[in-house]
């Protein structure tokens, strides 16, 4: 299962709202995570199952979507925020993930 | 402390084989299995494969069948990636991951801090 992620990039100010894609080249019914990434750092989960926030992260994420079509939002940009964010679908191995979207400082 | 520690840095020849380290401490090592997932300089993430801590049984990325070996050492919590006949697209941090509740659908909500492998020709 392909998954397309866009942007690949995108420059955005600290407060605004953002807001990533993520399309599956088949239905994978809510079976999608979303990871950030910081500069030599290993992924930390943010979602899963397509809306479900983890422990700890803050509200200001959040996702949505089912079968293809899923999004990632950050509703106010905050400086830490700046990464690149994954998505990755779980429906069926192999485990595959999307090409990612690095957010950077406007 | 709930954590998968790896091992360190390791600089191959082409055609070489590696092995990689992956200890687990603070939560039941047996429940989920492990999963590697790979990352090449300045790239994507990639899945490797996945080893079932419970009975050891793997399931391995189609591309990489035939070279790479996933094991796991119960008694020491500990899992092993051996990736054999390298290449210098093999260059890559090497993560291993796992996830700790069913809810999860194999996301993945703990991961090793990454082991960079250089393979040089």
């Amino acid at each position: 299962i392909q998954l397309t992620q866009s942007p690949s990039s995108l420059s955005a100010s600290v407060g605004d709202r953002v807001t990533i894609t993520c399309r599956a080249s088949q239905g994978i019914s809510s079976d999608l995570a979303w990871y950030q990434q910081k500069p030599g750092k290993a992924p930390q989960l943010l979602i899963y199952a397509a809306s479900t926030l983890q422990s700890g992260v803050p509200s200001r994420f959040s996702g949505s979507g089912s079968g293809t079509d899923f999004t990632l939002t950050i509703s106010s940009l905050k400086s830490e925020d700046f990464a690149t964010y994954y998505c990755q679908q779980v429906n069926s191995d192999p485990l595959t993930f999307g090409g990612g979207t690095k957010v950077e400082i406007k | 402390q709930v954590q998968l520690v790896q091992s360190g840095v390791e600089v191959k020849k082409a055609g070489a084989s590696v092995r990689v380290s992956c200890k687990a401490s603070g939560y039941n090592f047996i429940t989920y299995g492990i999963s590697w997932v790979r990352q090449a300089p300045g790239q994507g993430l990639e899945w490797m494969g996945w080893i079932s801590n419970y009975n050891g049984k793997t399931n391995y990325a189609q591309k990489l069948q035939g070279r790479v070996t996933m094991t796991t050492d119960t008694p020491t919590s500990t899992a092993y990636m051996e990736l054999r006949s390298l290449k210098s697209d093999d260059t890559a941090v090497y993560f291993c991951a796992t996830r700790r509740s069913l809810a999860l659908r194999n996301a993945f909500d703990l991961w090793g801090q990454g082991t960079l492998v250089t393979v040089s020709s």
